[in-house]
């Protein structure tokens, strides 16, 4: 079983829609939780940076993060065709335990928005 | 967030050849990172680059085939050694300012080899 899980998709969805994107993960360390989103042939970009549980909004999107599940979930509101792409969860565990300060990735669910 | 820049951005190689890829930040970083993303698929951690130190390597990669330096807090390379056409794949850094885990990616290699 991989330390975190996500459907890969691939997500298509018309233009203002609501999307929600999920990760479920088995390592108790994590306490960190990142979405990142990646264009082709680009780097990923940090969309959104949470620590330990709750909910965190910027913008049109809320990251949420539920440690007692192990599950971690993106929404983005008002959704655009410039949204589409390919949305990778990771997470990291505290300083001093083996997983600090190293990504652990999702699969990545790839995105379209159409118009 | 960190202006992140590596060289080459793409590279077609011949098997049993080797190719050093570079990292430069804009400015000073504490921790710098190296992934690989193979098509398809999602990041893997190479390995932690330490600045005046050997790297820390992941399960799975080593150092006589992923030699890693990092001379100073804003640059580092990666080496992929005696390539084979398994090694085609994108390669990354990341960068963390604090301990905190924020981490910014470069905008990838991309190597083929033949």
């Amino acid at each position: 079983q991989k330390e975190v899980e996500q459907d890969p998709g691939p997500l298509s969805v018309p233009e203002g829609a609501i999307v929600s994107l999920n990760c479920t993960y088995s390592n108790s360390a994590f306490q960190y939780f990142m979405w990142y989103r990646q264009y082709s042939r680009k780097g990923p970009e940090l969309l959104m940076y949470t620590y330990s549980s709750g909910n965190k909004e910027d913008g049109r999107f809320t990251a949420q993060v539920d440690k007692s599940s192990k599950y971690i979930s993106l929404f983005i509101r008002d959704s655009q065709p410039s949204d589409s792409a390919t949305y990778l969860c990771a997470m990291s565990g505290l300083a001093g335990g083996t997983s600090y300060g190293k990504l652990t990735f999702g699969q990545g669910t790839i995105l379209t928005v159409h118009p | 967030s960190a202006v992140i820049s590596q060289k080459p951005s793409r590279d077609i190689c011949q098997r049993g050849t080797s190719l050093t890829i570079q990292c430069q930040v804009d400015s000073q970083v504490t921790m710098m990172f190296w992934y690989r993303q193979q098509p398809g698929q999602s990041l893997t951690l190479i390995a932690t680059a330490n600045q005046g130190s050997e790297a820390t390597y992941e399960s799975g990669f080593v150092i006589d085939k992923f030699p890693i330096s990092r001379p100073n807090l804003t640059f580092s390379t990666l080496t992929v050694s005696n390539m084979s056409p398994e090694d085609s794949s994108i390669y990354l850094c990341s960068v963390a300012r604090t301990a905190y885990n924020e981490q910014f990616f470069g905008p990838g290699t991309r190597l083929t080899v033949l």
